[in-house]
């Protein structure tokens, strides 16, 4: 099956400090990433939908200047965490829709980043 | 609004059958998906409707009824390892994933 990675797997940081985390698709090609961000005993929260060589669309309440999000190749997108702070402690997830795949084909989830801000 | 309603915790014995209901209310609807996820691990994928009826795959089933909005995942054979948290999602007008909360089960000996 299609596989989806995310790099780093964990990252500890000092508040105030900006955070970078990858998403590829390693087998297909991805027109639309998105992103969740997971706390814990919660579902799933998406964050932003990100199509290939445009920009990113945010949810409701989630600040597009602190979460940069670039998609500038069809197996890379990548999320940003600008001046973390210990609320922005978090799992975050990546999922992959497949190319020409059509909008109701599944998203595949990268593994998931567990960020912690000190 | 919209709303995806599923149990929060439920516990089954080895080798016993569970079934983990899903109701939903969606600015429409196109299809619905369950995966499975351990702890501390992002979800995998388990199955997706977008028509009425069972569909079928090794030891687990899901069901819809978008009528009812309504669908089930049928555990059998249960086995300690499905002891994991299953989401119901459904994808909306949008195009969008929306999420339930997750179903804790647990699996005793």
């Amino acid at each position: 099956g299609a596989v989806v990675s995310q790099h780093p797997s964990w990252v500890i940081c000092k508040s105030g400090t900006s955070v970078k985390i990858e998403c590829r698709s390693l087998d297909f090609q991805a027109t639309t990433m998105f992103w969740y961000r997971q706390f814990p005993k919660q579902s799933l929260m998406l964050m932003a939908t990100s199509n290939e060589g445009s920009k990113a669309t945010y949810e409701q309440g989630v600040e597009k200047d602190k979460f940069l999000i670039n998609h500038a190749s069809l197996t890379l997108s990548t999320l940003t965490v600008t001046s973390a702070h210990p609320e922005d402690s978090s799992f975050y997830i990546c999922s992959a829709r497949e190319l020409g795949a059509g909008h109701t084909d599944t998203q595949y989830f990268g593994p998931g980043t567990r960020l912690t801000v000190l | 609004g919209q709303n995806i309603d599923q149990p929060t915790e439920m516990t089954a014995t080895e080798g016993a059958i569970v079934q983990i209901n899903c109701t939903y209310q969606t600015s429409g609807f196109n299809g619905l998906f369950w995966y499975q996820q351990h702890a501390g691990e992002a979800p995998t994928f388990l199955s997706y409707n977008v028509l009425d009826g069972l569909e079928e795959k090794g030891r687990f089933s899901s069901f819809l009824s978008r009528s009812k909005g309504y669908s089930y995942l049928l555990l059998k054979e249960l086995q300690m390892k499905d002891s994991a948290s299953y989401l119901c999602a459904v994808m909306d007008s949008n195009y969008q994933l929306i999420w339930g909360a997750g179903t804790k089960l647990i699996i005793k000996p």
